[in-house]
């Protein structure tokens, strides 16, 4: 199948720091990415998706950033909030009709 | 409805008997994804519909998995003669269907084989 793997299993910041969370994904062809949430008991909530055109997209404290180069997806969280520990979750899509996940990275954030 | 539904939230079932877990996906969503979760695993895909076309089931792994959709709303996904490794997290997604559009989750449902 196909693989999405994530560098970093865990993540540990202070309050108030900036996270980067990385995601290395494997297929060339993927066009489109989503980036999610996923707290402890929940099904993954989305939080902010990119397209293969795009190399940088912000949402509100998130961006996401995409270098098709080498194939790299990262989730950037400002200001991180103690609301924000959770696992995140990249998906990519090689075609329309899957989407491929990596086991996640968990994000501590420490008050 | 305003989410994707799923039921039950939670089932211990005995091994070797069926269980079936219903999805309600968003109104007016066409795609319907199943995903499975197993403890600290990433999210397995197992099958996908899109509107009445052929249900994409390359991902079921097993013949004892199976699921329908009925009306292009809600999906039914049984598991027949449960096992120990069936235990996991059973996620539903929809989406509006098409190209480049975002696939949301219901909170799943956690199936226990004991």
């Amino acid at each position: 199948g196909e693989s999405v793997g994530l560098h970093l299993p865990t993540l540990s910041v202070q309050e108030g720091d900036n996270s980067i969370i990385n995601c290395a994904y494997s297929n060339s062809a993927s066009d489109y990415f989503i980036w999610y949430k996923q707290e402890s008991g929940k099904g993954p909530q989305f939080i902010i998706d990119i397209r293969s055109n795009m190399d940088k997209r912000q949402g509100q404290r998130v961006t996401v950033l995409l270098n098709k180069t080498v194939k790299h997806l990262s989730l950037q969280i400002a200001a991180t909030q103690p609301g924000d520990s959770a696992v995140y979750l990249c998906a990519e899509r090689p075609n329309f009709n899957k989407f491929y996940f990596g086991s996640g990275t968990k994000l501590n954030v420490k008050p | 409805g305003a989410g994707v539904s799923q039921s039950p939230s939670n089932k211990v079932t005995e091994k070797g008997k069926d269980v079936e877990l219903r999805c309600d996906p968003i109104s007016g969503h066409t795609a319907l994804y199943w995903y499975r979760q197993s403890l600290g695993q990433g999210l397995e895909f197992l099958i996908y519909f899109q509107g009445n076309s052929a249900p994409d089931k390359s991902g079921l792994p097993s013949d004892r998995f199976s699921a329908e959709r009925t009306g292009g709303s809600v999906s039914t996904l049984t598991i027949q003669r449960t096992q120990q490794e069936d235990s996991a997290v059973y996620l539903c997604a929809s989406s509006l269907g098409g190209t480049g559009n975002t696939i949301y989750f219901g909170e799943g449902s956690w199936l226990t084989v004991v």
